[in-house]
């Protein structure tokens, strides 16, 4: 199984600042996704990523997939309250999705 | 489109008593996914069905967790007996193609 590690576990930044959180694998990802959840609330997907190398932007978020296909970062710029949520990202095997245990972050105005 | 949508919301039960969680997945998915989500093991995935047809029930933690899918819209994670550890957020999830729609989850609560 593959055992995937994101870090940092938490984080806590003030309204306006960059950050960058990491996911890692042990294995080469066949494709990866990055969710959000917000408190009560289920995960959304954010993005996929299946070429190494392969940059995706949403808006103020920009996803990397490194070019071995065994890591992938996501980057927010000048970070809001309303981006405050567990990130997670997951790996895809055929129709199955394994989770890291996720970032939280905290944006505070 | 609802989304997927789960029952209940929240459930409170004593130990030993039986726990029926249900989920209806979005119309037009074939997979449907059950994960149970603790801040000690995050998101773990259950089991997941593709046309109703369990595929991969690996994760279920032991013989009193159950899963049926009847039809394309139904599923069911039952625990029975239930225990404290299996206090939890249970989410399930439908998808047609790699993009998952995660319900809003049944918190568990087994004391």
């Amino acid at each position: 199984t593959q055992l995937l590690e994101q870090s940092p576990q938490f984080l806590s930044i003030q309204e306006g600042e960059n950050l960058t959180v990491y996911c890692n694998s042990s294995s080469v990802f066949s494709s990866l996704q990055w969710y959000r959840q917000e408190p009560g609330e289920g995960p959304v997907l954010l993005v996929t990523v299946v070429t190494g190398g392969e940059v995706k932007k949403l808006k103020r978020l920009t996803f990397q997939f490194g070019d071995a296909r065994k890591d992938s970062s996501l980057h927010i710029t000048a970070a809001q309250p309303g981006d405050t949520g567990l990130y997670l990202c997951g790996e895809t095997s055929g129709s199955r999705l394994t989770f890291g245990e996720g970032t939280q972050l905290t944006v505070n105005p | 489109d609802a989304g997927v949508i789960q029952s209940p919301r929240h459930e409170v039960t004593e130990m030993g008593q039986e726990v029926t969680l249900r989920c209806k997945p979005i119309s037009g998915h074939n997979s449907l996914f059950w994960y149970r989500q603790t801040m000690m093991r995050g998101l773990e995935l259950l089991i997941y069905f593709n046309n109703n047809v369990p595929i991969d029930d690996s994760g279920m933690p032991e013989d009193r967790f159950s899963a049926k899918m009847p039809n394309a819209s139904f599923s069911t994670l039952k625990i029975q007996p239930s225990e404290p550890r299996d206090s939890a957020v249970y989410f399930c999830a439908s998808s047609f193609g790699l993009v998952l729609h995660f319900g809003n989850g049944t918190r568990l609560t087994v004391t």
